[in-house]
């Protein structure tokens, strides 16, 4: 069965510093993996997705992720945090069963952003 | 374009009663998928609708259902509702089967007192 680890529960960064959410993945065949982004009372935004071909993929809000295959991983990063971006942030992969498919989430990462 | 509604977004119950969810989709999304959000247990999935029949269904009782309407439209029912069943239930939907993206809506707050 798929699983989704992101080992992080809590990450303080202060505003302008980098950023990178660690994020590992458990499952069989090629992952369809994404980041979304929730904040309080909300629902889930996508930032980014990756499906396949290059391994880098750009996101909305500045942010990037780098899929490492040896090392099932996909780490979401962004070089200067804004303090709007303190939120809890979930890894996904995403498989295709039974003619549909379904996200199995992470714990989810809570950031909180200093000024 | 109009995103994913949902319907009620903040409810209260109480043990034993039951609670319908509604759900409208981005107009063309076939597909309407639930999860359930709890501190404890994270984000779950209970179930996929696409045109009107259930695709997948997660590890949840059977007091949990669901039905999809001709116009894509989806509807979750949790009967003889249980403290634990306190959640933010979050409806997704896409545009056909496959590896496309989820769109979320803002989620419906049950609270069972």
């Amino acid at each position: 069965a798929q699983s989704v680890t992101q080992p992080d529960i809590h990450i303080t960064v202060s505003e302008g510093a980098s950023l990178e959410l660690r994020c590992n993945y458990s499952y069989g065949a090629t992952p369809y993996l994404f980041w979304y982004v929730q904040s309080p009372g909300q629902g889930l935004q996508l930032l980014l997705k990756y499906f396949s071909g290059d391994t880098l993929v750009q996101g909305i809000k500045g942010f990037e992720a780098e899929f490492k295959r040896s090392q099932s991983s996909f780490n979401l990063r962004k070089p200067s945090v804004h303090w709007s971006d303190a939120a809890e942030y979930f890894c996904a992969v995403g498989i295709l069963t039974g003619g549909g498919n379904k996200l199995t989430f992470g714990t989810g990462t809570q950031l909180k952003v200093e000024l | 374009k109009a995103g994913v509604t949902q319907t009620p977004r903040y409810l209260i119950k109480t043990r034993g009663q039951q609670v319908t969810l509604s759900c409208s989709p981005i107009s063309g999304h076939r597909s309407v998928s639930w999860y359930q959000q709890t501190p404890g247990q994270g984000l779950q999935f209970l179930f996929e609708y696409f045109s009107e029949t259930q695709r997948n269904k997660g590890n949840f009782p059977g007091r949990f259902s669901g039905r999809q309407f001709s116009n894509s439209r989806s509807e979750m029912n949790v009967s003889t509702l249980e403290l634990g069943d306190s959640a933010l239930y979050l409806c997704a939907s896409r545009t056909d089967s496959g590896a496309n993206v989820l769109t979320f809506g803002a989620g419906s707050r049950l609270t069972v007192l």
